[in-house]
């Protein structure tokens, strides 16, 4: 089976730095992808990590541990505007499996 | 222009209903998906299509029947509609070699 795990809910101030992290378990694994989603809104891109290492994307970064299944995403100086959820998925050819989303609270 | 569109954007309907959500992308991606989104946020894929053939049919009641006509379109018939049915159906599209997956902006539904 597939098993993804993020944290349900963390809270943040605004200018600082929060590492969101997922945990996955799948029989296939070919990359680790991470959605934003704000309430009531589809999710959008944010990253695709494919290696191990970081990836860097403005104030986002997401990092990949294929051999620990193991992945977060790093973001820095937050905004009011990054309150949403964030969701990671593990793709394993045209199949998607999203963990249940870490909803994001940013306070001023 | 819209990447990804879907229609209709809320569907209120009664149980043992049948209905259809529509979904377009313009971006010439090769597969396309639906995904189930319940009340507690998870969201789940139902269905993936690649140039025109069904490559995942994921364990979803047979009610449920995804359409391609084209490459450039997927649509969702669900048939005998529940009450558990509701939920927001979102429609994504991807190249072969995804480095990114795009989402339509949602449907949703409501059985009564």
């Amino acid at each position: 089976g597939q098993n993804i795990d993020q944290p349900t809910e963390m809270t943040a101030t605004e200018g600082a730095i929060v590492q969101i992290n997922c945990t996955y378990q799948t029989s296939g694994f070919n990359g680790l992808f991470w959605y934003q989603q704000h309430a009531g809104e589809a999710p959008t891109f944010l990253s695709y990590n494919v290696l191990d290492g970081l990836e860097e994307k403005g104030r986002f970064s997401s990092f990949l541990s294929r051999s620990k299944g193991y992945s977060y995403l790093l973001l820095k100086e937050l905004q009011m505007k990054d309150s949403a959820s964030y969701l990671c998925a593990a793709y394993n050819f045209n199949k998607f499996y999203f963990g249940s989303g870490t909803k994001l609270n940013v306070k001023p | 222009d819209t990447a990804v569109s879907q229609t209709p954007k809320y569907l209120v309907t009664q149980m043992g209903n049948d209905k259809s959500i529509k979904c377009e992308q313009n971006l010439g991606h090769d597969t396309m998906y639906w995904y189930k989104q319940d009340s507690k946020k998870f969201l789940k894929i139902m269905f993936s299509y690649n140039n025109k053939e069904l490559i995942i049919n994921e364990t979803v009641p047979n009610r449920f029947s995804p359409k391609s006509p084209d490459k450039a379109h997927l649509n969702l018939h669900i048939n005998s509609l529940e009450l558990g049915d509701s939920a927001v159906y979102f429609c994504a599209s991807s190249s072969s070699e995804p480095d990114t997956q795009y989402f339509g902006p949602g449907t949703r539904l409501t059985v009564l």
